[in-house]
């Protein structure tokens, strides 16, 4: 099946390190979206990409969040100097276009020691 | 914060009607009213949107009402697998990103 496939699905890491979380969009989505969800609770926006530029960068809790999104496909979400509070589901979203619905991938479980 | 106002949990039983609630009284009218649910340790999955008429699919039916501050998706014969916490979102239009802003969702539990 061609839906949204993020990875590590798991990764476990000391704070203070950087982590990457990557997000395969389906093909031919021109949007993706990058969301957290601590326990517990509802979704997060972080940050928006229409194609490789980034107009909504709104939810990005801080200056150690960066993501990047090359050849209108692949993203990468960077958090340097983790700490504990980071600990979450990082989820992905795609969608053919800015208004279409956004598909979802299983998230990276993010946790830090 | 979210536009959306939903009852934290509902029980349904198996093979009936599951009806869910959703209030959104501030909903501008170029805002359409989504439905995802999200199953445990999965991504949320898109059921259904709607901008003012009643819409259905093969998963479900949304029945918005003529303010639009409100609206109402129906799972028509629920399974023990539509055992989900079920998001109601009011999506800001396109030129405005697009987002989704998620509140705490009903949690539905269909039981045998």
């Amino acid at each position: 099946g061609a839906g949204v496939s993020q990875s590590p699905s798991n990764k476990v890491t000391e704070k203070g390190k950087d982590v990457e979380l990557r997000c395969d969009p389906i093909s031919g989505h021109t949007a993706l979206y990058w969301y957290r969800q601590r326990l517990g609770q509802g979704l997060e926006f972080l940050i928006y990409f229409q194609g490789n530029s980034a107009p909504d960068k709104s939810g990005l809790p801080s200056d150690r969040f960066s993501a990047e999104r090359t050849g209108e496909s692949v993203s990468t979400l960077t958090i340097q100097r983790t700490q504990q509070e980071d600990s979450a589901v990082y989820l992905c979203a795609s969608s053919f276009l800015g208004n279409q619905p956004q598909h979802f991938g299983d998230g990276t479980r993010l946790s830090i020691l | 914060d979210a536009k959306t106002t939903q009852p934290p949990s509902m029980d349904c039983a198996e093979g009936r009607a599951a009806n869910l609630p959703c209030n959104h009284s501030t909903i501008s009218g170029n805002e359409y009213v989504y439905w995802y649910r999200q199953i445990h340790s999965q991504g949320p999955q898109y059921i259904i949107h709607g901008l003012k008429n009643n819409e259905t699919n093969e998963m479900a039916s949304l029945i918005i009402t003529e303010d639009r501050k409100s609206s109402t998706l129906i799972l028509p014969h629920a399974t023990l697998r539509d055992t989900a916490v079920y998001y109601c979102i009011v999506r800001p239009p396109y030129n405005q990103g697009g987002k989704l802003i998620f509140g705490q969702g009903t949690e539905l539990s269909v039981k045998p």
